[in-house]
């Protein structure tokens, strides 16, 4: 079964930082490109990041640009968004999509996880 | 980058029906890049069409995809209950692969 799990998620304070993780399993990994996609409570989504196959390529929405990083261990079978500088803003669920192709990570998202949930509160 | 606006913001339908939803881009668009997806409450997004009319693998045939230019829609005839849910489009030929800001079909 195709599948990605995330986790990682908690209640943090302004300013903090933490990693989320996504494990995928049923398919060819590195066959795919990976993003996150977030939605805050009540709001619609919000691409946040993503990564083609290979980690050659990498884009990340203007909101969290410069806080936010996304990696991957194709070995793991695994994508990664370490999040600093937590503002409240950030307080969203999160969710790992699997993109089409393997080179555009902005390509259309086949699979999803069902989300990790950050809050970040003082 | 592209901006995508979703109307309505919400469409109160009754099962049976047909819904007509419009996602409008702030330029044209290929229509190579145009993905519609559902979002039913407390789970994630299902991706329901892309290529603005290919439907995504076990997507029911009363969903269908349509548009070119600016300008795209995604039909639903004959509303089931589980229908009633919010819909986004997605546009992908470059980053940031942007979201409308959603629909929601509800029931009337």
């Amino acid at each position: 079964e195709v599948q990605l799990v995330e986790s990682g998620g908690g209640v943090l304070r302004p300013g903090g930082s933490l990693r989320l993780s996504c494990e995928a399993s049923g398919f060819i990994f590195d066959d795919y490109a990976m993003n996150w996609v977030r939605q805050a409570p009540g709001k619609g989504l919000e691409w946040v990041s993503g990564i083609n196959w290979n980690g050659g390529s990498i884009g990340y929405a203007d909101s969290v640009k410069g806080r936010f990083t996304i990696s991957r261990d194709n070995a793991k079978n695994s994508v990664y968004l370490q999040i600093d500088s937590l503002r409240a803003e950030d307080t969203a669920l999160y969710y790992c999509a699997r993109a089409r192709v393997s080179s555009h990570f902005y390509y259309y998202m086949d699979v999803w996880g069902k989300g990790t949930t950050v809050t970040v509160s003082s | 980058e592209i901006v995508l606006t979703q109307v309505p913001g919400t469409l109160s339908l009754s099962p049976g029906e047909r819904a007509t939803l419009s996602c409008r881009a702030s330029q044209s668009i290929s229509i190579t890049y145009l993905a519609w997806y559902q979002q039913q409450p407390g789970q994630a997004p299902r991706l329901l069409i892309y290529g603005t009319s290919t439907r995504a693998t076990g997507i029911p045939d009363r969903f269908g995809g349509s548009g070119s230019g600016t300008d795209y829609t995604l039909t639903i005839s004959g509303l089931e209950p589980e229908d009633f849910a919010v819909y986004y489009c997605q546009y992908y030929g470059d980053s940031p692969g942007t979201f409308g800001q959603g629909t929601k079909l509800e029931i009337k």
